[in-house]
């Protein structure tokens, strides 16, 4: 049973272009979170999703980010014109459940220069 | 609001020895804690994982508590190695999300 995935491991983007994240639960998870951690600081919730539904997104800026989780395929993490102040590691985790243990991916390190 | 504090921010001991990491939580409505490590530049290992039921875990040197009446617990260390150098991070799921401490860096001198 393969973990949590997550691609790429390693993004690149200049100031203004679009960085999408994504995440391929482990096999049987239909609850997937993403967690943010900016440079020497704690991982911060951003976003629950379900298939086709977003069940908590209190923790996500409110202006250029968005989160999906379709029927079929891995969710999806946007950043619409990134800043520098986006670079950061951001995780994406997996449970069977709500409020069960979460399974957390290896991360996507996102550089905007 | 829920917190979770860690205490130490840093530690450094030499090999050999036994030692205690704590980790504090504001709300006792919690559903499970976690203990996990980070290595620099690195992705999180779960270590050990409390059901809010349980007083205890242990996984080979490790031993963790939980005392939800007083928003505590420990994770113990035995025996430390160098290669248990890291920061471990504590976790509570409050809900369906889990909130981070701030990290301990550990040390472990040769």
């Amino acid at each position: 049973n393969a973990g949590v995935m997550q691609n790429p491991r390693h993004l690149v983007r200049r100031r203004g272009q679009e960085a999408r994240l994504r995440c391929s639960p482990m096999k049987g998870h239909s609850h997937v979170y993403w967690y943010r951690q900016l440079p020497e600081e704690g991982l911060k919730f951003m976003v629950y999703l379900q298939k086709e539904n977003i069940i908590d997104e209190s923790g996500m800026p409110k202006e250029r980010f968005s989160a999906e989780f379709p029927k079929e395929g891995p969710s999806i993490l946007r950043i619409q014109q990134v800043v520098r102040g986006d670079s950061a590691a951001y995780f994406c985790a997996s449970s069977p459940q709500t409020s069960y243990e979460q399974y957390f991916g290896p991360g996507t390190r996102l550089t905007v220069t | 609001k829920q917190e979770v504090t860690q205490i130490p921010a840093a530690l450094s001991v030499p090999e050999g020895e036994n030692l205690v990491l704590n980790c504090s939580f504001t709300d006792s409505a919690i559903y499970n804690l976690q203990w996990f490590r980070q290595d620099p530049g690195k992705g999180l290992t779960s270590l050990l994982l409390i059901q809010s039921s349980q007083r205890e875990q242990t996984s080979g040197r490790l031993n963790a508590s939980l005392d939800k009446s007083s928003g505590r617990s420990t994770l113990y260390i035995a025996a430390s190695q160098p290669g248990d150098s890291a920061t471990y991070l504590c976790a509570v799921m409050f809900g369906q999300k889990l909130v981070f401490g701030q990290g301990t860096r550990l040390t472990i001198n040769p």
